[in-house]
């Protein structure tokens, strides 16, 4: 059974870092692409990144480019994000995704999310 | 970036009625569309992909259908349990990956 179980989450200051960890199980994260959504309170999904699965190319939505980073832990099949510099705007629910195949990005399988919050 | 309009916004029905939900892309995103049916504290979860696939455990009364621009979420007949917010998203160009901005499926 695919489980995707994510921590990090908390309160941050504003221009702060958090990292975000995703651990998967059920399946061997290097064969799948994954990613992660978010969502601010009560507004609907945002894609905020990807990762590839064998050739771990990286994508990025435009307002993290710079300040995120995601990458993947094969040896502990744990997926990450580091987040830098992050604003009031960075406040969601984070939730990690594994996609249906190392490309096709259908989002399959979702953790239930880490909250966020980046506040003074 | 592929923009997804959703309509209506708010969808009030009645246990045992049909919910046609509509999403509309800005460009052509072929078949390479999903919706995804999210609950209050939940995560989403994945119902529809390429258009008119269930996804694994899917209730048959979900049904998808549509193609390039136009594409519809039909409940045949609602459930208590889908009450709910449901979103489409496409995957034909990214990044990004866009999603619509919702439906919300309440009772009547």
């Amino acid at each position: 059974e695919v489980q995707l179980l994510e921590s990090g989450g908390g309160l941050v200051q504003p221009g702060g870092s958090l990292r975000l960890s995703c651990v998967a199980s059920g399946f061997t994260l290097r064969n799948y692409a994954m990613s992660w959504v978010r969502q601010a309170p009560g507004k609907g999904l945002e894609w905020v990144s990807a990762i590839s699965g064998s050739d771990e190319r990286t994508f990025y939505t435009d307002s993290v480019k710079g300040r995120f980073t995601i990458s993947r832990d094969s040896s502990e099949n744990t997926l990450t994000l580091q987040m830098n510099s992050l604003t009031s705007a960075d406040t969601a629910v984070y939730y990690c995704v594994k996609a249906w195949t190392q490309t096709n990005m259908v989002l399959e399988h979702w953790g239930q999310g880490t909250l966020i919050t980046v506040s003074s | 970036e592929v923009v997804l309009t959703q309509s209506p916004a708010t969808l009030s029905l009645s246990p045992g009625e049909r919910a046609t939900l509509s999403c509309r892309a800005s460009e052509s995103v072929d078949k390479y569309l999903a919706w995804f049916q999210q609950k209050p504290g939940q995560a989403p979860r994945l119902l529809i992909y390429d258009a008119s696939n269930r996804a694994t455990g899917i209730p048959a009364r979900f049904s998808g259908s549509g193609s390039g621009t136009d594409f519809t979420l039909a409940i045949s007949s609602l459930e208590p349990e889908d009450f709910a917010v449901y979103y489409c998203q496409q995957r034909k160009t990214w990044p990004p990956l866009t999603f619509g901005g919702g439906t919300k499926v309440e009772l009547k």
